[in-house]
């Protein structure tokens, strides 16, 4: 079965540095999420993308954050100048319309951010 | 706009027996209900789907949930717990199915012990 994937499965990074995440949809799928959860809490919504923009955005995603697809087969999410409260895992998935509204979104197994 | 509350965090159970996880959710439009389980160290795996179709809905692993309109539930129950059920729960609400986003609850953790 298709899966999204994400790189890396672990990110250390120094506080203030610039971290980007990769992920790769499932390749027929056109609408691409990112969703973060910070250690013993519940997953958030971050943002949304779909025909080369974002869709949707929570208030978490502030102008640190940004998301690309800089080809056909990745979807990153960037954060310019990391702050300890950064450190969460971050979950990208996709969904494809054609699989209609009753089908769920497909998730990664993440990219665990550490900000030290 | 929507939102999801799962009640009690964690949930002790004996291996053998019943598993009751609840969600309760709030939505002004019929709403999309899913329940993703989280194994330790792993991404969110889809448990089962509500979509109007059914509600009653039977899901992957032996679960199972029912869709109550009327008390604004889709509770998660299993007959039989065994030791690899042990995980994060999470209820997720969409106001429009996959293509918007999900609102999680806060996550039920459930340890089964022998």
């Amino acid at each position: 079965e298709p899966e999204v994937t994400q790189t890396p499965s672990h990110q250390v990074t120094q506080m203030g540095q610039e971290v980007i995440l990769r992920c790769v949809p499932i390749s027929n799928h056109l609408y691409f999420y990112w969703y973060r959860q910070i250690l013993g809490q519940k997953v958030e919504f971050l943002v949304s993308f779909y025909n080369n923009e974002i869709s949707e955005k929570s208030e978490i995603f502030d102008d640190q954050f940004s998301v690309e697809r800089p080809d056909g087969s990745n979807f990153t999410l960037k954060i310019r100048s990391t702050k300890l409260e950064d450190s969460a895992m971050y979950f990208c998935a996709s969904w494809d319309r054609e699989e209609g509204p009753d089908q769920p979104q497909h998730f990664g197994d993440g990219t665990r951010l550490s900000i030290l | 706009a929507q939102s999801v509350t799962q009640l009690g965090s964690h949930v002790s159970v004996s291996e053998g027996a019943l598993v009751l996880l609840r969600c309760n959710y709030s939505s002004s439009v019929p709403p999309y209900l899913f329940w993703y389980v989280q194994y330790p160290n792993q991404g969110l795996q889809l448990l089962l789907k509500y979509t109007s179709a059914a509600t009653l809905v039977k899901g992957i692993n032996g679960f199972e949930a029912e869709f109550k309109k009327s008390e604004t539930s889709f509770h998660l129950t299993k007959p039989s717990a065994h030791m690899s059920d042990a995980a994060e729960y999470f209820c997720a609400v969409s106001a429009s199915g996959g293509y918007n986003k999900l609102i999680f609850g806060a996550g039920t953790r459930l340890a089964v012990h022998p």
